[in-house]
């Protein structure tokens, strides 16, 4: 099956700065990137995705970039706020719609005012 | 994005005894739906795929026997924790879509005694 990497683990940058979160992935058949945002006892809340047809895609101070070749894709947040901290976690589907997705360990992104 | 929810939020129970959890597509049907595992500060681990009017697959590990998933309308899939005991103390989160998206419902934190 997929398997998804995520890192780091933990980011903590200044209020205004740049965030890149990074995962890796292994099924050269997935074809769908989501990236989504957990805040504390809350649901995962989907931010941005990205298809395999583009390499980028922006909203934003969001952004994901997708490199097929090397089977991994980012996620950069530009000018963070100290709103933009919660765990963020990245994931992987296989074909087409309604199919499962396999999810990255999460990055726990901190902004420090 | 889609409206997912899910019921009860929060539930206690004592060990031995089985809880169902409901989680429904509100604006949608969804002939599949994916219930998920997180323990706290860790990912979201996918435990089986929820198909309408068929059995729900299971992911390796998962025991289908203690944990019943149902899906008998395209807006509903229940997901029995049968014989509960502490372990399965969990936070546990479907999530549906109407395309390849998916989203969260709001999570059941079960605590078993």
């Amino acid at each position: 099956g997929e398997n998804v990497e995520q890192h780091p683990s933990t980011l903590s940058v200044q209020e205004g700065d740049s965030a890149v979160i990074k995962c890796t992935y292994s099924d050269s058949a997935s074809n769908y990137f989501p990236w989504y945002k957990q805040e504390l006892g809350k649901r995962p809340q989907l931010i941005i995705d990205i298809r395999s047809n583009v390499g980028e895609k922006k909203d934003q101070r969001i952004a994901v970039t997708l490199n097929k070749t090397a089977k991994h894709f980012s996620l950069h947040i530009t000018e963070t706020q100290p709103e933009d901290s919660a765990v963020y976690f990245c994931a992987a589907s296989i074909g087409g719609n309604f199919n499962k997705f396999y999810f990255g360990s999460g990055t726990k992104l901190n902004v420090k005012p | 994005g889609a409206v997912v929810s899910q019921h009860p939020s929060w539930v206690i129970c004592k060990s031995g005894t089985s809880v169902k959890i409901e989680c429904r597509s509100l604006d949608f049907q969804a002939t599949t739906m994916f219930w998920y595992r997180q323990f706290p500060k860790q990912s979201l681990m996918l435990m089986a795929t929820s198909n309408e009017g068929s059995k729900a697959t299971y992911e390796q590990g998962v025991e289908k026997d203690k944990f019943l998933i149902n899906h008998a309308s395209l807006t509903l899939s229940t997901l029995t924790v049968t014989s509960a005991h502490p372990e399965d103390s969990s936070f546990y989160i479907c999530s549906a879509g109407p395309r390849d998206e998916q989203f969260f419902g709001p999570g059941t934190r079960l605590t078993v005694l």
